[in-house]
């Protein structure tokens, strides 16, 4: 089955910096992503599409210049969370697969902005 | 977008009690799928079931697509089955969730 690697797992940063999620897929070619972001006891809650090779889709209300996600190869995809501020704390989780291998989760990254 | 409702939205069990965890979509869906959340957070596909019934050792899912509910079946509960359950439409659509917790 497909296997998606998500890093880092835990990251604080200072309010104002930008942050790197990368997600890797490591048995698959993945020509589409799923990027989440999930509150605290909440339900999960997509934020865009990742396409390989072109731009992301985003959902309606997910700031773009906010979070920047990049596709560029086909086992390969980043979110950068941009100017990070305490509201951006969140738990980020990536998807990927398909038809052929079922869709699975990265670990997750536990973003804490201070 | 599709609305997903699950019930109940916490849920304690003593180990090996069975219990059934229930999905209502508010639009038809096709391709409807469990998962479970562990404590951790690791998200794990349980099922891929648009409609029928599928099993899985302890766990078996019903979906019935034109009444617009999914079940999720547990049975025989051990302490590893706790975290939260969602079902979902999809990638896109993720019901509210039921927080399982089993006691020893």
């Amino acid at each position: 089955g497909a296997v998606v690697s998500q890093h880092p797992s835990r990251v604080i940063c200072k309010s104002g910096t930008s942050v790197k999620i990368e997600c890797r897929s490591l048995d698959f070619q993945a020509t589409t992503m799923f990027w989440y972001r999930q509150f605290p006891k909440q339900s999960l809650m997509l934020m865009a599409t990742s396409n390989e090779g072109s731009k992301a889709t985003y959902e309606q209300g997910v700031e773009k210049d906010k979070f920047l996600i990049n596709h560029a190869s086909l086992t390969l995809s980043t979110l950068t969370v941009t100017s990070a501020h305490p509201e951006d704390s969140s738990f980020y989780i990536c998807s990927g697969g398909g038809a052929n291998y079922g869709y699975t989760f990265g670990s997750g990254t536990r973003l804490t902005v201070v | 977008g599709i609305q997903v409702e699950q019930s109940p939205p916490d849920l304690i069990l003593q180990e090996g009690a069975n219990s059934t965890l229930r999905c209502n979509f508010s639009d038809s869906v096709n391709n409807l799928q469990w998962f479970h959340q562990n404590p951790w957070g690791q998200l794990i596909n349980l099922f891929y079931i648009p409609s029928g019934t599928k099993q899985n050792g302890r766990l078996s899912a019903t979906t019935v697509a034109t009444e617009r509910y999914s079940l999720l079946y547990i049975s025989s509960s051990q302490t590893t089955d706790s975290g939260v359950y969602f079902c979902a439409s999809g990638q896109f659509y993720f019901g509210t969730g039921t927080s399982l917790t089993v006691i020893p």
